[in-house]
């Protein structure tokens, strides 16, 4: 069975910087691409960045180039979001997906989410 | 970047109703979107790829269908459970973008 588990959300100040892990299970995790997505309280869905299967490509949305990195870990079974910079605007619920082996393709698991307050 | 238009933004509809939401793609994505099903407090889930496959799992009153750049996802009986919101993906191109979702209720 695929399990995505997050972790590491929470409240931080303006300015400031956490780092969200995500542990993956029951799959071959060396041969897929991993996605973050988040989604704002109320809102919809908005793709954060995506990782290719053995982390040679990254990709970001411009909201967060620049301040935010995705890395992943194929030896630990884990993807992670480093976010810097925080603004209040980054305030979401973050999901971590796989993907398929290819970095363009649909999210076929889903974590169960994260929240991330930015917040004084 | 590509735009996806859903519509209409939310619908109510009787149990047993056949329900369709529509997505438009800003420029051609052939074939390369993706149907999830989100109801409140949960993570979404993909109910169709690829237009018009349906993920393993999804009961089959769900369908896909479209290319270019209109897409359609129906519920051919509504269903108490099929309350949610469902939102249409474009993965033909980065950035990889969403539609605005649809909010399916009872009425």
């Amino acid at each position: 069975e695929v399990q995505l588990v997050e972790s590491g959300g929470g409240l931080v100040q303006p300015g400031g910087s956490l780092r969200l892990s995500c542990a993956a299970s029951g799959f071959t995790f060396s041969n897929y691409a991993m996605t973050w997505v988040r989604q704002a309280p109320g809102k919809g869905l908005e793709w954060v960045s995506t990782i290719s299967s053995n982390a040679e490509s990254t990709h970001y949305a411009d909201s967060v180039k620049g301040r935010f990195t995705i890395s992943r870990d194929n030896s630990r079974n884990t993807v992670s979001l480093q976010m810097n910079s925080l603004r209040a605007e980054d305030r979401a619920v973050y999901y971590c997906a796989k993907l398929s082996p290819v970095i363009l393709g649909p999210f076929d698991y889903w974590g169960q989410g994260t929240p991330v307050t930015v917040s004084s | 970047d590509i735009q996806m238009t859903q519509s209409p933004s939310s619908l109510s509809a009787s149990v047993g109703d056949r329900v369709t939401i529509t997505c438009r793609a800003s420029q051609d994505i052939s074939k390369y979107l993706g149907w999830y099903q989100q109801k409140p407090g949960k993570a979404p889930n993909l109910l169709i790829y690829d237009a018009s496959n349906l993920e393993s799992g999804v009961p089959s009153r769900f369908s896909g269908g479209g290319s270019g750049t209109d897409f359609t996802l129906t519920i051919s009986s509504l269903r108490p459970e099929d309350i949610a919101t469902y939102f249409c993906q474009q993965y033909d191109d980065l950035p990889l973008t969403f539609g605005g979702g649809t909010k399916v209720e009872i009425k």
